[in-house]
């Protein structure tokens, strides 16, 4: 079992809709939660950076962690054609202190 | 403001051939690392360095050297390039203290026929 998982999609939706991404994850130490958005044939950039759990919120970007379930999400508010990327989720914490990566998920938002 | 800057961005060799990724930051951030994106895979972390003269192994150290001579500069050698080290390759940094706040390169894809 990977230390986290994230569906890979893809996600397609139009643009105005409310889109939700997810990542699961086993490692109860994990304090830091991390999403990335990369864009085709780019590297990726940092998105939201939380710790511990609750939600933070940036614009239409709404990032809510849940410890208790070992859950995270994303969620975009009014898509737009240019959040079209694949958005990875990152975590790190505990002993080694390593960041880990979901494998990403691609969304597609459809004008 | 160039951020991390990778060369080149796209490279094919041979199997057996060698060669050098370069990576150079001007954020003057202490930490860099190397990563390879493949698909259903993520992000796997190659090799990192916490300052001049430090590096240390990541997830997937096989097959790839690294040196640290200097805080801008951070490049990845392949020895003997194999198949299976076709891949996307990440540089990245991150200032000190904040290593999950990481500023990624744009990315060398390297294919080994």
């Amino acid at each position: 079992q990977k230390e986290v998982e994230q569906d890979p999609g893809p996600l397609s939706v139009p643009e105005g809709a409310i889109v939700s991404l997810n990542c699961t994850y086993s490692n109860s130490a994990f304090q830091y939660f991390m999403w990335y958005r990369q864009y085709s044939r780019k590297g990726p950039e940092l998105l939201m950076y939380t710790y511990s759990s609750g939600n933070k919120e940036d614009g239409r970007f709404t990032a809510q962690v849940d410890k208790s379930s070992k859950y995270i999400s994303l969620f975009i508010r009014d898509s737009q054609p240019s959040d079209s990327a694949t958005y990875l989720c990152a975590m790190s914490g505990g002993a080694t202190n390593k960041l880990i990566f979901g494998t990403g998920t691609l969304l597609a938002v459809q004008p | 403001n160039a951020g991390v800057t990778q060369t080149p961005k796209f490279q094919v060799l041979k199997t057996g051939q060698s060669m050098t990724l370069q990576c150079a930051q001007d954020m003057n951030h202490e930490y860099m690392s190397w990563y390879r994106q493949d698909p259903g895979m993520g992000l796997r972390l190659i090799h990192y360095s916490v300052g001049a003269g430090i590096t240390d192994q990541g997830e997937v150290p096989n097959g790839y050297n690294v040196s640290r001579s200097t805080t801008e500069d951070f490049p990845l050698r392949l020895l003997s390039a194999a198949p299976s080290q076709t891949s996307v390759y990440f540089c990245a940094s991150s200032p000190w203290g904040d290593g999950e706040k990481l500023f990624f390169g744009s990315g060398t894809q390297l294919s080994v026929l």
